[in-house]
């Protein structure tokens, strides 16, 4: 039982690149998340899905576009890189949507734009 | 609008002393409060919640209790360890949702 697991772990891009982060959890969780961590402003949410083909916005939504293929993955695009989205990206998945339900996060992917 | 305050850190404590972490959230309706941990290279994880007024979380030794008349879920632990060396993140997750707002973060530094 691997949990949450995020493919790079690390990646540097020239301003304008592309590149997908990839998101997977075996444990049958119906919601997934991404979030942006910056020094000094914790984690806040880019987008989200509350089950598979779906996909909403979060509060820092712009420059990034997601899909929820399937219900295990869930994928972080950035179509042109900017040095702002210089960060580290976690991804979470939760069993259900309510106020107490726990997020199990992965071990994120540290992500600079130069 | 909803959000979650931390003390600013870094903390630094020695190993066998007594830690407080304030937090302090404004929110709509009725979240449930929680703490996460990240340690050093590593995703976050709960460390604890509580889900309705006057509750206390606890758990590894740490505690945090819901004060809805001080709007407060302060993180205490009796005596700290090395181990216990990490970033702590208070959260709070509104009524009839998933999602969660997260405080800045403290890193606590504990030294032998």
């Amino acid at each position: 039982n691997a949990g949450v697991t995020q493919t790079p772990k690390f990646r540097v891009l020239k301003t304008g690149q592309s590149m997908t982060l990839l998101c997977a959890q075996d444990m049958n969780h119906e919601y997934m998340y991404w979030y942006r961590q910056d020094p000094g402003m914790g984690l806040r949410l880019i987008h989200y899905s509350v089950g598979e083909g779906t996909t909403a916005k979060g509060e820092v939504p712009d420059g990034y576009n997601v899909s929820r293929l399937k219900k295990q993955n869930f994928l972080l695009g950035l179509e042109s890189a900017a040095p702002s989205q210089t960060s580290v990206y976690f991804c979470a998945s939760s069993y259900e949507w309510d106020t107490y339900n726990e997020q199990f996060f992965g071990p994120g992917t540290r992500l600079t734009v130069l | 609008g909803n959000s979650v305050t931390q003390m600013e850190g870094p903390v630094t404590l020695s190993e066998e002393a007594f830690l407080t972490i304030n937090c302090t959230y404004t929110a709509t309706g009725y979240p449930s409060l929680f703490w996460y941990v990240q340690y050093p290279g590593e995703g976050l994880q709960l460390l604890l919640k509580a889900t309705k007024a006057d509750d206390k979380g606890s758990n590894k030794g740490f505690e945090a209790t819901y004060r809805k008349e001080t709007t407060s879920f302060h993180l205490e632990k009796g005596s700290v360890q090395v181990s216990d060396s990490a970033v702590y993140f208070c959260a709070l997750s509104r009524s009839n949702t998933g999602k969660l707002i997260f405080g800045q973060g403290t890193t606590l530094q504990v030294k032998p």
